[in-house]
């Protein structure tokens, strides 16, 4: 069974520019979550999707945008790239909305410059 | 603002030492996961534990879920290199989001 995959593994962009991340979940899978993850921050709860639909939305400003699709597979947006954007972006997936056991994809790597 | 707090933060440790990590809150979870996380890597599920006082045992790692299921602990026996990672906590309350530690950071030398 292949687990949550990525991509793009590393990114890098300028100030300014807009960035779209893709996660494809575990098969069967129907929940979605993002977190950015920096040194400083820790972990941080961006959005989490199931059945197409945002169930919950982090602090994060509105340049931060997702979105899920039909077959489970989910993007993440950024626009107006700034510095402090730079970090590892993690998808997680779970079976349910309520299932708590999440599995995570190996992260993108966004610096920007 | 639902936190929780990891102890100690950093962690630096000769093979064959014991240790605990601490989790705590001040909300009650339905359930706490435990992660391990290297470098460069996502976090990898260890455990799940669901019921107040239930104790979980993975090899040499023990983990346990405080009656009030507000808190938890993992225990490393005899400590070795190939547990050196970052250590999270993660639960959730309710229907809302799964909320992770401030995370340990274990380094464990030869």
């Amino acid at each position: 069974k292949a687990g949550v995959t990525q991509t793009p593994r590393y990114l890098i962009k300028t100030r300014g520019q807009q960035v779209t991340l893709s996660c494809s979940p575990i098969s069967g899978h129907r929940s979605v979550s993002w977190y950015q993850q920096t040194p400083g921050q820790g972990l941080q709860f961006l959005f989490e999707y199931f059945s197409e639909t945002q169930r919950n939305k982090g602090n994060f400003p509105g340049r931060f945008s997702g979105r899920q699709f039909s077959n489970s597979r989910s993007e993440m947006n950024v626009s107006t790239l700034e510095l402090g954007d730079s970090a590892l972006y993690l998808c997680a997936s779970s079976l349910g909305a309520m299932n708590t056991e999440a599995f995570f994809g190996q992260g993108t790597r966004l610096t920007v410059v | 603002t639902q936190l929780l707090e990891q102890s100690p933060q950093f962690l630096s440790i000769q093979e064959g030492e014991n240790l605990t990590v601490y989790c705590n809150s001040s909300s009650v979870f339905s359930s706490l996961q435990w992660y391990r996380q290297e470098p460069g890597e996502g976090p990898v599920l260890l455990v799940t534990v669901v019921t107040g006082g239930e104790v979980k045992k993975l090899k040499r790692l023990t983990f346990q879920f405080g009656d009030a299921r507000k808190d938890s602990s993992l225990h490393i026996t005899a400590a070795q290199p190939g547990d050196t990672g970052l250590y999270l906590c993660a639960g959730r309350v309710g229907s809302d989001k799964l909320i992770f530690g401030t995370g340990t950071r274990l380094q464990v030398f030869p």
